[in-house]
């Protein structure tokens, strides 16, 4: 059964600061894996999309990695700002039509 | 563009009540899915579908019934609610598979309260 793990938790960090957070997944045979952002009181919005045959995707600021053989993706977020506080969740594209969520990080970035 | 709008907001329910959580999308997507977020847990998924008249359960089925008679709309019914059923409620839709690399996108979701 394919498991996904966020670590860490949560993370506060001051505003400037270059932010690394963590996804693992147990089950190396994946689509894809996404990340996304979730606002309190909304749904998750899309961020990137790394597909199986990629290293890594970047979009503005944010550059995500994946390593299928460790079973790891990371989410690199440069210069944080405090808009930047949210959750970010990842999931992976596993079975036909489905994907399977980790726990989330809560980022909290002041000012 | 709305997007995926989801209806209501926020809901109270007394054991044993029932009701149906509405989900529309205007992006002509054929694939809907119903997810359950508890407090740090991920979203599990309860029901998805393909498309207009098809529907599979997901890892958390029970206790929930779908329905999908046209492209747009995607409905989810509790016909006993019990305290368990107490979480946040997310419809989300997407173009294609999962595989084919197409990614989701969310309605605002429904905070759902059994008492």
């Amino acid at each position: 059964k394919q498991e996904v793990t966020q670590i860490p938790a949560a993370l506060s960090v001051p505003e400037g600061e270059n932010l690394v957070l963590n996804c693992s997944f147990t089950d190396s045979a994946i689509y894809n894996l996404q990340w996304f952002r979730q606002d309190p009181g909304k749904g998750l919005t899309s961020l990137l999309l790394i597909q199986s045959s990629q290293r890594e995707q970047t979009s503005g600021r944010l550059n995500a990695s994946l390593d299928k053989s460790s079973g790891r993706s990371t989410l690199y977020i440069a210069a944080s700002q405090p808009g930047d506080s949210a959750t970010y969740l990842c999931a992976v594209g596993r079975s036909a039509d489905k994907l399977i969520f980790g726990t989330g990080t809560r980022l909290q970035v002041f000012p | 563009n709305a997007g995926v709008t989801q209806t209501p907001k926020f809901r109270i329910l007394k054991i044993g009540q029932s009701m149906t959580l509405q989900c529309t999308q205007d992006m002509n997507h054929n694939y809907m899915y119903w997810y359950r977020q508890d407090p740090g847990m991920g979203l599990k998924l309860i029901y998805y579908s393909v498309g207009a008249g098809i529907t599979d359960k997901g890892e958390v089925p029970n206790g929930y019934n779908v329905s999908r008679s046209t492209t747009e709309d995607f409905p989810l019914r509790l016909e006993l609610a019990a305290p368990s059923q107490t979480s946040v409620y997310f419809c989300a839709s997407s173009p294609h598979r999962v595989q084919d690399n197409s990614p989701l996108h969310f309605g605002n979701g429904t905070r759902l309260t059994v008492t």
